[in-house]
């Protein structure tokens, strides 16, 4: 398998544009994450799915975010409008049976919004 | 995360032992993992401890578990080059064990 695969790997857009971040996770995996990490705030939990149903979003900043998982193999993070602060890596990860396997994590997608 | 506190950085000699200190709050976490990142890419699983063990060894790692004091360690043994990354410790969420806490990581040099 290749591993958990996000795109695109770096995106820099403009503030008020609409960002959509891509994952596709481990074939077979049930759970996928959403992670963002700052300098500030450290790897952060946005929102986690099991079986395509989202299960916890309490981490999602704001309205502005928003995530789906439309099939097993898919999940997009959307933010719209972007802002500044939104700039971060975003992480997603996959897993077989949640935290307590191995959490996969893919290469992250550098977002810069100015 | 908050609940999960480490030191920023670490500098150890090439060959030396390592060892990166972690404090966590939540006492009722079921799992307490070490995630190592290497320069752009993501966090790869590198070891975890049951909460009912003391102490765990995998080949160079080493992780020590203090329950009374909330505190977590890693130490890696004859420490290369390829150990420069940065180490992130996290705890299993109390109420669901899917949720993890990370700390906020600890860079760790290696120099010749």
């Amino acid at each position: 398998d290749a591993g958990v695969i996000q795109s695109p790997r770096h995106e820099v857009t403009e503030m008020g544009q609409e960002v959509t971040l891509r994952c596709k996770p481990i074939s077979g995996h049930d759970y996928l994450f959403w992670y963002r990490q700052t300098m500030m705030r450290g790897l952060e939990l946005l929102i986690y799915f099991n079986n395509n149903v989202p299960i916890d979003d309490s981490g999602m900043p704001e309205d502005r975010f928003s995530a789906k998982m439309p099939n097993a193999s898919f999940s997009t993070l959307k933010i719209q409008p972007s802002e500044p602060r939104d700039s971060a890596v975003y992480f997603c990860a996959s897993s077989l049976r949640g935290g307590i396997e191995k959490l996969f994590f893919g290469s992250g997608t550098q977002l810069s919004v100015l | 995360g908050e609940d999960v506190e480490q030191s920023l950085f670490l500098s150890v000699r090439e060959g030396d032992s390592s060892v990166i200190n972690c404090t966590y709050t939540d006492s009722s976490s079921t799992y307490l993992y070490w995630y190592k990142q290497e320069p752009g890419a993501g966090l790869q699983l590198l070891t975890y401890i049951f909460s009912n063990m003391d102490m765990k060894q995998d080949q160079r790692l080493t992780v020590l578990l203090n329950k009374k004091d909330k505190h977590l360690s890693l130490r890696i043994a004859d420490t290369q080059t390829g150990d420069s990354a940065i180490y992130f410790c996290a705890e299993s969420d109390r109420s669901n064990d899917y949720k993890l806490s990370f700390g906020a990581g600890t860079t760790v040099t290696v120099r010749a």
